[in-house]
């Protein structure tokens, strides 16, 4: 079936312009992750869905980043006024429940932001 | 301090010889799990393996198993018989408790090249 999907794959961004990342998690997934990989790093978390209800958004580097899941399964990370500290790859996981020890988070292939 | 420890920077193995990856771990919860992911170049983050604090065994998954030392909390992943294709940077994770809500804290990557 069908995995996890992003767009866009690559994203060049002046500083200073807004910027919507969308992920498109598999489908009946209840929970969706993002987290944002700097070069040379692991992914670090950013916020997490349940549904359409955002649990959890203490990762977010600051009030310029902003995410939602209107309807509980896509979801779009906004970033506004961007920065060049912002560039990083930015991943979007899904897992099919909220519970679980053994529930594992499947990954998109992620969306490279450049800010010049 | 660091909650997953990945010693290894780059390491190198003959084509079709074994390789393990190093990976240690920091919590004070005793239900945790621990997961492996491969990210090839494409950057899509490809999960591997999953072991949970509380399994009795190794968990194993065709060439990819996971040795388990609690008492040493190291979780080191073991890759028989290598491929050119197992050429990736490969990560180990941490979950923090049971439930499925929890994000995973990455460590910082270990980049495997598999030498023909």
């Amino acid at each position: 079936g069908a995995g996890v999907s992003q767009s866009p794959r690559y994203k060049v961004a002046k500083r200073g312009q807004d910027v919507a990342l969308r992920c498109d998690p598999i489908s009946g997934h209840v929970s969706l992750f993002w987290y944002q990989q700097a070069l040379g790093q692991g992914p670090e978390f950013l916020t997490y869905f349940q549904n359409e209800a955002q649990l959890d958004k203490s990762g977010l580097p600051s009030d310029r980043f902003f995410a939602e899941r209107p309807e509980g399964s896509v979801s779009t990370l906004k970033i506004q006024r961007t920065q060049q500290e912002d560039s990083a790859v930015y991943l979007c996981a899904s897992s099919l429940r909220s519970f679980g020890d053994t529930d594992t988070q499947y990954f998109g292939p992620g969306t490279r932001l450049t800010v010049l | 301090a660091q909650k997953i420890t990945q010693t290894q920077p780059g390491m190198f193995v003959q084509e079709k010889e074994a390789v393990t990856l190093d990976c240690t771990y920091d919590t004070s919860d005793p239900s945790y799990g621990l997961f492996w992911y491969k990210q090839p170049s494409s950057g899509e983050m490809i999960f591997l393996i999953y072991q949970g604090s509380y399994d009795q065994q190794n968990a194993t998954e065709g060439r990819y198993s996971l040795n388990f030392q609690k008492a040493r909390k190291s979780a080191n992943l073991v890759i028989s018989a290598s491929q050119l294709g197992d050429s990736a940077m490969y990560f180990c994770a941490m979950r923090e408790g049971n439930s499925g809500n929890t994000p995973l804290v990455f460590g910082k990557g270990t980049r495997l090249s598999v030498i023909a």
